[in-house]
């Protein structure tokens, strides 16, 4: 059981925008800013977003990220077959002090 | 270019002992934090430890506390985990993983090794 809570599936045509939830509590999102990784198939993971809405040099604009409260939520908007991955949602948490991980969201692209 | 190069990985018995290291490339090391993160076969990222830049303040799961110790060389830029204790839940592709700055909390995984596979099984 992770502390951060994902769907565990999404999916999407090509051009379509999809949006995947991460869901927290006040020990985590209520202080912290939530992280965003993209796991394509074999692959080691990628810094996706940072600091809640901030995308690293080389990540496309149709990647954006959000957080209200305790929730946060990565949108990918023009979706192509290239995006077909799992997504992570991270934060640093102050009552384990330490990183937590959402249990992932296996991304289809029909 | 920036890289992180694990190693040490293998196939140990459970209550064994095992030293992954990470060799960082193409940064300054003692200016960032560092990570390992561990994915078991088919499940999710799951963090396993940290440790900051240059006071070398130290960050632990409870599933590996007093078990596992992280540490680093900046002489030699490159990170370690020393496993002990090893169990069977433990068997998982661990990645090293560069911070975005040099202390831990609040921080993010910026860059992220390959990985090495840990297997522990009698």
């Amino acid at each position: 059981q992770s502390v951060l809570t994902q769907p565990p599936s999404a999916s999407g045509t090509p051009g379509q925008r999809v949006t995947i939830s991460c869901s927290g509590s006040s020990s985590n999102f209520g202080s912290n800013a939530v992280n965003w990784y993209q796991q394509l198939p074999g692959t080691a993971p990628k810094l996706l977003i940072y600091v809640n809405n901030q995308r690293p040099s080389g990540v496309p604009d149709r990647f954006s990220g959000s957080k209200s409260g305790t929730s946060a939520s990565l949108a990918i908007s023009g979706l192509q077959s290239e995006d077909e991955a799992d997504y992570y949602c991270a934060t640093w948490d102050d009552s384990l002090n330490g990183v937590v991980f959402g249990g992932g969201t296996k991304l289809t692209v029909l | 270019e920036v890289q992180l190069l694990e190693s040490g990985g293998g196939l140990v018995q459970p209550g064994g002992s095992l030293r992954l290291s990470c060799a960082a490339s193409g940064f300054t090391f003692d200016h960032y934090a560092m990570s390992w993160v561990r994915q078991a076969p088919g499940k999710g990222l799951e963090w396993v430890s940290s440790i900051s830049g240059r006071d070398g303040s130290t960050y632990y799961a409870d599933s590996v506390k007093g078990r596992f110790t992280i540490s680093r060389d900046n002489s030699k830029n490159t990170l370690y985990l020393q496993m002990n204790s090893l169990r069977a839940e433990d068997t998982a592709l661990y990645y090293c993983a560069k911070m975005g700055w040099m202390s831990v909390p609040k921080n993010w995984f910026e860059l992220w090794g390959q990985g090495t596979l840990v297997t522990v099984s009698s």
